[in-house]
């Protein structure tokens, strides 16, 4: 158990809809970030939050955004969803206090759009 | 090119073999890991490196740093390394992670 949680584990919706992605870092854990791993792209990094505010921000749609809350926790929210967003999202922590320090992952959400 | 590349793509070797996957890449580094993904989707961090050589269990990871390059071994390997292995990347230019696009191991029994 890595510590991270992420919610929902599974989840199936329409095109055009909207969802919303959540994790819970390890305790103490400033760090928080998004990846998305299809089957055709590999694990693309999406975003970085630390302590709330938005450090680095790579590969990711206009259709997604995400914040980091007072108590560390993330959302990632998914609009517009088209077919090819159909993948699992993973969310990753660390303390932040070392650059580039060990990641640790939780579980990954598997969006399936229809 | 890919800023990560990792070879080979796929290995199957047998249960007691030696393992050695590799990671080049293009770009100025702060950080590199390794990780491990099973099926089912979970992934593991082994390592994070940014000079020298780490040792667990099994597993050796080293880094050179001039050469661009990264190695994970595994020794005596077993069924149960099989996953897929990524290597990942923190750019130093500005704080984004890269990753290749993985090394699937089979260790046959």
């Amino acid at each position: 158990d890595s510590g991270v949680t992420q919610t929902p584990k599974h989840l199936i919706t329409a095109t055009g809809q909207r969802v919303t992605l959540r994790c819970s870092p390890r305790s103490g854990d400033l760090s928080v970030y998004w990846y998305q791993q299809s089957l055709d792209q590999g694990l693309q990094f999406l975003i970085q939050y630390y302590n709330g505010e938005e450090r680095a921000k790579g590969n990711i749609l206009e259709r997604f955004s995400a914040q980091q809350f007072p108590d560390l926790h993330s959302e990632l929210n998914l609009s517009s969803l088209e077919l090819g967003d159909s993948a699992l999202y993973f969310c990753a922590s660390n303390p932040g206090t070392v650059f580039g320090g060990e990641l640790f992952f939780g579980e990954g959400s598997r969006l399936t759009v229809l | 090119k890919n800023e990560v590349e990792q070879s080979p793509q796929n290995l199957t070797a047998q249960e007691g073999e030696f393992i050695t996957i590799n990671c080049s890449y293009s770009v100025g580094i702060s950080a590199l890991h390794w990780l491990q993904q099973h099926p089912g989707g979970g992934i593991v961090s082994l390592f994070m490196l940014s000079s020298g050589k780490k040792k667990h269990g099994r597993l050796i990871a080293t880094i050179n740093i001039q050469e661009k390059h990264s190695s994970l071994h595994i020794t005596a390997s077993h069924p149960r390394d099989s996953a897929v292995y990524i290597c990942a990347v923190h750019l130093n230019r500005d704080d984004k992670i890269i990753f290749g696009k993985g090394t699937r191991l089979h260790i046959l029994p």
